[in-house]
């Protein structure tokens, strides 16, 4: 069956860094992935998609690659800042799914000042 | 500014008791969903309606059911509470189906059944 992993430890690291966030899937290749952003008690927010034939995409302070041989995403948050702290959701489209798309669990981000 | 509203933010209930939740949508989306999210397991669909009046089961639809009369309006239904379905429960909607359409999610309903 398909599946998504993310780190479900919460990442802490220090205001100004760099924060990097994975999302492994296997089973499967989607064509297109996406990752959300969701604050404590609120629904989670899109904030890139990214297709399969690109190989990384930014937006402002966001970056994020898809590795369709690694089955891999990497979602980077540059120059970080404590107003980034939130739990980041990757998602995919999945055949397996009514709504044509699966959830990941999402990594808890916490950026200390 | 697009916008998916639901009805509560908080809900307590008790068990046994008929539970309505409401979400309502503004963007003319055709397609609308219903999850629960729990620590751990992540967003887990219970169902998915795609028009007015059709609905499609996810893959916990057990003790739920829907209803969709307007397609601006969706909403899930808990049949009999029970404490299991204790959870977060968000709605969202999409232009269409699949990984190359975002969803736009609601604040979510915070529902305690004791």
């Amino acid at each position: 069956s398909q599946k998504i992993e993310q780190n479900s430890e919460a990442l802490n690291i220090q205001e100004g860094k760099t924060a990097t966030l994975t999302c492994n899937y296997t089973n499967y290749s989607p064509a297109y992935l996406q990752w959300y952003r969701q604050d404590p008690g609120r629904g989670p927010v899109f904030l890139l998609l990214i297709r399969e034939n690109e190989k990384e995409k930014r937006k402002e302070r966001l970056k994020v690659t898809f590795d369709t041989t690694l089955k891999q995403s990497l979602f980077h948050i540059t120059a970080s800042q404590p107003a980034d702290s939130a739990t980041y959701l990757c998602a995919l489209d999945a055949y397996s799914s009514a709504s044509k798309i699966i959830f990941g669990s999402g990594t808890r981000l916490s950026i200390r000042p | 500014d697009v916008k998916v509203t639901q009805s509560s933010r908080y809900l307590v209930k008790r068990t046994g008791e008929k539970v309505f939740l409401e979400c309502v949508q503004d963007m003319d989306h055709e397609n609308m969903f219903w999850y629960r999210q729990d620590p751990g397991l992540g967003l887990r669909l219970i169902y998915f309606s795609y028009d007015v009046k059709m609905k499609e089961k996810g893959d916990i639809p057990e003790g739920y059911s829907v209803s969709r009369e307007k397609k601006e309006r969706f909403s899930l239904i808990l049949e009999s509470a029970s404490t299991n379905q204790t959870s977060m429960y968000l709605c969202a909607s999409s232009l269409n189906v699949g990984g190359a359409y975002e969803q736009y999610f609601g604040p979510g309903t915070r529902l305690t059944v004791t």
